[in-house]
This record gives structure tokens, C-alpha cells and sequence, in this order.
């Protein structure tokens, strides 16, 4: 079974320039969540979607960034125009629903390491 | 609110000698706690989770965890250390069960000296 897998793994960017982050899920999962971890410090959690809405996206910094879900699969995270603090790892994980009674973990991606010059 | 300390940026440890990652949470109800790990240019791996029950959780690669309620700790323990374990560890809580997002720890990173 294919794990979570997020791309680009590395991204250089200049201030000011967007970029668009993709996360593929584990197949079936309805839970899919961004965090992102600036160097050294806690990660912290951005977003959730459970299928395709938007279940919880009180951890979005500011309106330069946006996630997308179409159709419930892969999720996108763009973030336009960048700035300098927005240097970090981003991390993807995904998760079953919880209809089957008992708590299930989240599975992470490798991230993409974000870099704005 | 939700938190984790994670009081030690990095632990040395020798290989074969027993190690802990020490981590204490605070949560406002009863806590549902996860220990992950990042081995260089891999994502986060799942190493153990308590949800209730017995206090010593076992997890993967020989890894435990002690659930201690009044002390709100919940270390990380191998008692053998490899040097395959030098890697990032963090501790991760959330105060409800099921998918409601985790609150990390700032990590720990472990070394095991041969």
C-alpha cells in the first residue's frame, strides 16, 4: 500500500512568487490534515478536511494561503504571494474515518521543504 | 488549551545503554498521546499511541512509552539503544478521541554514539 506522498520535496522560491504544494493521501482516507514545522521549533497544525469540506482551518496563518481538496482525493496547499516567514516544512498525513469505533493515527508524508529567498 | 513540552532539544545516549525522550503534555480532558519519529529525509513515522488502559505502551522498533496521569508525562524508553535510532522525536497530544488535529512537541533529536 502506497504511503502519503507529498511534491515537490523541495521548493525554492523568491519573495513575492507562489507556490503550490500537492499531497496525495493513503487511498480511502478520509481525513486529511497540513501542519507545518518552521526550523526548531513545534509542529503546528494548518488544516483539515474530512473528504472534501473543510472540517477545521483555525491553524491557516493569513489569507495567503489556500487548501484545496477536489473530490475528496489529493489535497493542494498554495501559498500567494510568499513571504520569508513562510520558510518551513510542510507536512501532509491523512487518516481513516472514525466509523469503525476506535482512534486511528495519522500518517505523515516526507514534506516539502519550503524555502523563500 | 492543549501542549506538549519536550524540555530537551537533543539527547546522547551510548549504544547499548538505556535511553528516554522526555516529553509532559497539558490537555483539559483526558489525553489521547503519540509518539512519532523523523529519520533523516523521511516524513513522520507512527511509533506508539496511548489511549487508555495499561499504563507502558509498547510500539514499534522496541520502543516503549509510561503513561504517568499525575505526573503528565508520557516518556519515550528503548532499554538498548541502537545507532539506528539517532533520529527526531516527537511527542504529539490531542484531549478527544477520533481525527481532531495533534499539538506537537518542538522535537527531540536523539543520538546514539557507537
Amino acid at each position: 500500500e502506497a504511503g502519503v506522498t507529498q511534491f515537490p520535496s523541495h521548493s525554492v522560491i523568491e519573495k513575492g512568487q507562489t507556490v503550490t504544494l500537492r499531497c496525495d493521501p493513503i487511498s480511502g482516507h478520509d481525513n486529511l490534515y497540513w501542519y507545518r514545522r518552521v526550523m526548531g521549533k513545534e509542529i503546528k497544525f494548518l488544516l483539515h478536511f474530512v473528504k472534501e469540506s473543510k472540517q477545521d482551518e483555525s491553524g491557516m496563518p493569513n489569507n495567503r494561503f489556500l487548501a484545496e481538496r477536489t473530490g475528496g482525493t489529493y489535497s493542494t496547499l498554495k501559498v500567494q504571494p510568499a513571504e520569508l516567514e513562510d520558510s518551513g516544512v510542510y507536512f501532509c498525513a491523512s487518516s481513516q474515518g472514525r466509523d469503525r469505533g476506535y482512534e486511528t493515527e495519522a500518517f505523515f508524508g516526507q514534506g516539502t521543504r519550503l524555502t523563500v529567498v | 488549551a492543549q501542549s506538549v513540552a519536550q524540555p530537551e532539544d537533543q539527547v546522547n545516549v551510548a549504544e547499548g545503554n538505556p535511553l528516554t525522550v522526555k516529553c509532559t503534555y497539558s490537555v483539559s480532558g483526558n489525553p489521547y498521546l503519540f509518539w512519532y519519529v523523523q529519520y533523516p529525509n523521511r516524513g513522520l513515522q507512527f511509533l506508539l499511541k496511548y489511549i487508555t488502559g495499561d499504563n507502558l505502551v509498547k510500539g514499534s522498533y522496541g520502543f516503549e512509552a509510561e503513561f504517568n496521569k499525575s505526573q503528565t508525562s508520557f516518556h519515550l524508553k528503548k532499554p538498548s539503544a541502537l545507532v539506528s535510532d539517532s533520529a527526531l522525536y516527537f511527542c504529539a497530544v490531542r484531549d478527544s478521541p477520533g481525527n481532531t488535529p495533534l499539538v506537537f512537541g518542538k522535537g527531540t533529536r536523539l543520538s546514539v554514539i557507537a
